[in-house]
């Protein structure tokens, strides 16, 4: 079954507190993405991330690192958190090779409040 | 500014009729374009996807025009029923070694009323 998983589904953090998205996808897709989306702007790409310890910045990288220690996980970390990180995050991967390479599978997003 | 841009927030057409939703950008190296669509308290998923060497691409009730010399892409939806009410995601990209980059518009509600 393929599938892009995202956990949690919904978080509230208090500004200032470290907050840990995880992604995992059972595709062996080599490409793996991280998105928010705020109301009136669409998906903003944050990081993107070519294979293991192969990542690069994306369009909003500010506030956020992130992690790709194995091919099928890939993590999203708020160091001190923000109110204006208060989004719906989601994490997608792509084949990165043959027809349908660009085509991107998203996971079901998490919503984080921060207060 | 924003590369990738949906102008209009929202549509509303009567279930039956041609639905048409409209995408703008500014990178004239973009070489893949896309239409994403999206229920509520769900994930986007992929809907219909063109390559820049084609101007048009249909499936089913869906068709993709491309219009490169004026960085235009549109999707039209024919005999639009009340299921097609979603949020539509434009996403333009290129193909750097087999990884796009894709950047997204705002994103337009289609309502299809019955």
């Amino acid at each position: 079954d393929m599938k892009v998983t995202q956990m949690p589904r919904y978080l509230i953090k208090r500004m200032g507190e470290n907050v840990l998205l995880e992604c995992g996808q059972d595709m062996s897709h080599e490409t793996m993405y991280w998105y928010r989306q705020d109301p009136g702007l669409g998906l903003q790409l944050i990081y993107i991330s070519y294979d293991v310890d192969s990542n690069s910045e994306g369009d909003i990288p500010k506030g956020y690192r992130v992690s790709r220690k194995k091919r099928e996980h890939f993590s999203l970390i708020l160091d001190s958190a923000k109110t204006n990180q208060t989004s719906v995050y989601f994490c997608a991967s792509s084949p990165g090779t043959g027809a349908s390479a660009e085509t991107l599978y998203f996971g079901s997003g998490t919503r984080l409040t921060v207060l | 500014g924003q590369q990738v841009k949906q102008s209009s927030p929202s549509l509303t057409v009567q279930e039956g009729g041609i639905s048409i939703l409209n995408c703008d950008y500014e990178n004239d190296m973009f070489d893949y374009f896309a239409w994403y669509k999206k229920y509520p308290d769900n994930s986007p998923t992929l809907l219909i996807s063109v390559r820049s060497n084609v101007d048009k691409r249909e499936d089913g009730r869906l068709t993709v025009f491309l219009n490169k010399s004026g960085k235009h892409f549109s999707l039209h939806i024919t005999a639009s029923q009340p299921e097609d009410t979603a949020v539509y995601l434009c996403a333009a990209g290129s193909n750097q070694g087999g990884s796009a980059k894709l950047i997204f518009g705002e994103g337009t509600k289609l309502t299809v009323s019955s």
